[in-house]
């Protein structure tokens, strides 16, 4: 029940297009979830985050969709860049849990020019 | 832009040797993690730490690990009696008072257990 599911492992996309990252969970208690853009040999960089409160929100080319009701959220690249070209990670939060973040298995995204 | 440094980025023990993992997190930050990634999985956390306590630890977080925030600024990690199984890497992340959920991440050191 802690895990949260990302699909799919790997993606390719071409220059421009959209990149589409999914991820499911099931614990109701999670209450927060962010997304972590990680490049080669270095850590998890922070790239935007929803509250089940709210639906869509979106930052410059990243939205974040949310459906509370089936225990999904999904990332959307637009006009993707070969620069975004990295493994992308959802995570959430369980209240009251020390701020634990359970992360997804993660998405390695190639974007070719 | 303030940022989490760790160190050393590399470290190479002999099972059952002790290690110790540093971290400086953000200054004004008064929430510190630890999570490890082992290669080519997802990220794991081990421990939450707040107000000088361990708020939150998972499973992986045996009796073989401790953290300690031993000054102002340091915040480490250490494992007893290293296994093979520990080698990962390991990340420090921190976040602030005013928001709690945004956790900035180290580069991470790199463990190696032979």
């Amino acid at each position: 029940q802690q895990q949260v599911k990302q699909s799919p492992q790997s993606l390719i996309v071409q220059k421009g297009g959209i990149s589409i990252i999914n991820c499911a969970y099931e614990n109701t208690a999670f209450d927060y979830f962010p997304w972590y853009q990680q490049f080669p040999g270095k850590g998890p960089a922070l790239l935007i985050a929803i509250r089940p409160d709210v639906s869509e929100k979106k930052e410059g080319r990243f939205t974040i969709s949310f459906n509370k009701s089936a225990k999904q959220f999904s990332l959307h690249i637009m006009d993707s860049q070969p620069g975004d070209s990295a493994t992308y990670f959802c995570a959430a939060r369980k209240a009251n849990a020390g701020n634990m973040l359970t992360f997804g298995g993660g998405t390695r995204l190639m974007v070719k020019p | 832009e303030p940022e989490v440094t760790q160190t050393p980025s590399h470290q190479v023990t002999q099972m059952g040797q002790e290690v110790i993992l540093r971290c400086v997190p953000i200054s004004n930050h008064l929430y510190f993690y630890w999570y490890r990634q082992i290669l080519g999985q997802k990220v794991e956390f081990l421990v939450s730490f707040y107000n000088n306590e361990i708020s939150e630890k998972s499973e992986i977080f045996d009796d073989q690990f401790s953290v300690e925030r031993p000054d102002g600024s340091n915040f480490t990690l250490k494992i007893r009696s290293t296994k093979l199984e520990d080698s990962a890497m390991y990340f420090c992340a921190s976040s602030g008072q005013g928001a709690v959920n945004e956790q900035f991440f180290g580069p991470g050191t790199r463990l190696t257990v032979l």
